[in-house]
């Protein structure tokens, strides 16, 4: 079984540009997730999906920062327009289940470089 | 606010040996779990072994255990018999019982010499 995919693994672009990831989680998983990982830092909750609904996206910096997951299955996270500060690497996971069974399956992440 | 503390950046051990890596944390919660993830340069996040803080025995998986204190609230992992592949940065981390939302250490680089 597929685990959760994610693309690009790398993007390079030049401030102010527009970017956008691509996450596909594990088949079945209904909860979605994206974290932020800065360099030397534990990732950091961004947005978190039911199906397709957004139940905490209290972290998201909603200025420049949208998230969709139409369907219910795929999600993609944009920024516009990027800034120097988010070079960072982003990440994606999908669980089962919520509450006590939950166990949170990372995909590999797009590690993100703005100039 | 919970917090997950992890005062080792970097850890060494040479191989079939053992090691401990350390993880305290704070919250007023009695009932939460704590993960410990191994990510790899490859970058994805794997789980290693989950506690659940009702649980008074300690997690074991294969090679690898926690020492849970909850009084303390200290939750460290030992890899034994450790092997090449273990090399990694390796996350503790907290999720209280009625959220989702995990939070991270900083991490531990764990080098595994021959």
């Amino acid at each position: 079984e597929a685990g959760v995919v994610q693309s690009p693994r790398y993007k390079i672009i030049e401030k102010k540009q527009p970017v956008a990831f691509w996450c596909n989680p594990i088949s079945g998983h209904n909860t979605l997730y994206w974290y932020l990982q800065n360099l030397g830092q534990g990732p950091e909750l961004l947005i978190r999906y039911e199906n397709e609904e957004a139940v905490d996206d209290s972290q998201l910096p909603k200025d420049r920062f949208s998230a969709e997951r139409l369907k219910g299955v795929d999600s993609t996270l944009k920024i516009q327009p990027a800034e120097l500060g988010d070079s960072a690497v982003y990440l994606c996971a999908s669980s089962l289940a919520y509450g006590a069974k939950n166990i949170q399956y990372f995909g590999a992440g797009t590690r993100l470089s703005v100039l | 606010a919970q917090t997950v503390t992890q005062s080792q950046p970097e850890m060494s051990v040479q191989e079939a040996e053992t090691v401990t890596l350390s993880c305290t944390y704070d919250t007023s919660e009695s009932d939460y779990y704590l993960f410990w993830y191994k990510q790899p340069p490859s970058r994805q996040m794997i789980l290693v072994i989950r506690q659940e803080a009702y649980k008074q025995q300690n997690a074991t998986e294969n090679r690898f255990s926690v020492n849970f204190q909850k009084a303390a609230k200290s939750f460290s992992l030992k890899i034994s018999d450790s092997q090449l592949g273990d090399a990694a940065m390796y996350f503790c981390a907290y999720r209280a019982y009625n959220t989702d939302k995990l939070i991270f250490g900083t991490g531990t680089r764990l080098q595994v010499f021959p």
